[in-house]
């Protein structure tokens, strides 16, 4: 039972650099999130995909580009990483609007 | 704007009492759901109870329970009989049924179980 898995665990990045973070789920899911976790603050969401083919902008979009590439796959992209971007990144689906949300286990992300 | 508020930042309690975390609402969407999650320390992120706002009974799971009062916009958790295992983050989280689906947190309360 795979769920939703995340790749890396971890990155650090150069200011400047670019990067994806990927994120595939196996349970057939319609809807995809992701977010940002930091100290104090809570989940953050960024980007979301209500079904395959949408996505939508989050709470805290600027600076990240997401694809949903098909129902499985969702990926989040940083252009040009920023100080502020470190954090860690959670993947989550979920199957309709009143069933939970499962997770990845997070990506743990530091820029320098 | 949907939003989600946490207003306890920590709390303790001590082993085998209850203990409730707050968390209220603000959305203008007529049919929502609400959830809470368990963060321990290891990081994951795992799903405890769901109550819709159509839902005419509060939602029950084992040891948690969800105090639901609609018209105070107010869903906040109840542990009872707490565990060591227990202590861990805990978020509050809302999504619409219909109409934009964003699925948003709280900023969470850490909750430490005393010996």
């Amino acid at each position: 039972n795979a769920g939703v898995t995340q790749t890396p665990k971890f990155q650090v990045l150069k200011t400047g650099q670019s990067m994806t973070l990927q994120c595939a789920q196996d349970m057939n899911h319609n809807s995809m999130y992701w977010y940002r976790q930091d100290p104090g603050m809570g989940l953050r969401l960024i980007y979301y995909s209500a079904s395959e083919g949408t996505t939508d902008k989050g709470e805290v979009p600027n600076g990240y580009n997401v694809s949903r590439l098909n129902k499985r796959e969702f990926s989040l992209r940083l252009e040009s990483a920023a100080p502020s971007q470190t954090s860690v990144y959670f993947c989550a689906s979920s199957a309709t609007v009143n069933t939970e949300a499962f997770f990845g286990q997070g990506t743990r992300l530091t820029v320098v | 704007a949907q939003k989600i508020t946490q207003t306890q930042p920590g709390m303790f309690v001590q082993e085998k009492e209850a203990v409730t975390l707050d968390c209220t609402y603000d959305t203008s969407d007529p049919s929502y759901g609400l959830f809470w999650y368990k963060q321990p320390s290891s990081g994951e992120m795992i799903f405890l109870i769901y109550q819709g706002s159509y839902d005419q009974q509060n939602a029950t799971e084992g040891r948690y329970s969800l105090n639901f009062q609609k018209a105070r916009k107010s869903a906040n958790l109840v542990i009872s009989a707490s565990q060591l295992g227990d202590s861990a983050m805990y978020f509050c989280a809302m999504r619409p049924t219909s109409g934009t689906y964003k699925y948003i947190f709280g900023t969470g309360t850490r909750l430490k179980v005393l010996a």
